[in-house]
């Protein structure tokens, strides 16, 4: 069956340091989005990515579709960055599990 | 412009009721797609409607229905109520659907439901 890894499960980091958040998925995708869930539950969609590499003030990502695997990298991390990071490829019908992401002033 | 909206935010229904969720998407947007979030876990997806038609539905039971109206926003009806339908429930609309499904999805903040 269709699977989405996420990894790391948690990470824990300083205000200020950098992170790389991985996804691998089993199949072939035509697109792939990339999610923020706040600690009140809000899920922000942050990028739109099935190919290719974007970039969005602090966070950007990039998608290599030929091997199954897409990364978003977080620069400079701020507390608001807490929260659960979800990757969704095969057209949002399967989320991944999710990168629990918590930065400490 | 609005958000996609729903409601309510918050509900409390006693086992074997049954619920309607609300979900008004995005102007412009003629999909909608359901989602089911139990805690500590991912999104699940339930339903997705384009055009007023059913294009996806997830491995729910039959207990859970959705419906969309000519003016695009949805309901997602749940009967007799279990304990483990507890979850935050989510609506996201997007501007295409159908096969490609090739288009960014936008959440509501959800429908927390709590079944006692």
């Amino acid at each position: 069956g269709i699977q989405v890894e996420q990894s790391p499960p948690d990470l824990i980091l300083q205000e200020g340091a950098n992170s790389t958040l991985r996804c691998n998925f089993s199949d072939s995708v035509n697109n792939l989005q990339w999610f923020h869930q706040n600690p009140w539950g809000q899920l922000i969609n942050l990028f739109y990515i099935p190919s290719g590499t974007k970039q969005n003030g602090r966070l950007s990502a990039t998608t290599v579709a030929t091997e199954r695997y897409s990364l978003l990298y977080i620069s400079s991390s701020q507390t608001t960055d807490s929260g659960v990071y979800f990757c969704a490829p095969f057209n949002n019908l399967f989320f991944g599990t999710g990168t629990r992401l918590t930065v400490i002033p | 412009d609005a958000g996609v909206t729903q409601s309510p935010t918050h509900l409390i229904k006693t086992r074997g009721q049954h619920v309607t969720l609300r979900c008004s998407p995005i102007s412009g947007h003629k999909s909608v797609s359901w989602y089911q979030q139990v805690l500590g876990q991912g999104p699940q997806f339930i339903f997705q409607y384009y055009e007023k038609e059913e294009r996806g539905r997830g491995n729910f039971p039959d207990r859970f229905s959705a419906r969309q109206f000519p003016n695009y926003s949805s309901e997602l009806n749940v009967n007799a109520l279990l304990l483990g339908d507890s979850a935050l429930y989510l609506c996201a609309s997007s501007q295409a659907g159908g096969s490609s499904y090739n288009s960014p999805l936008h959440f509501g903040n959800g429908t927390r439901l709590t079944v006692t």
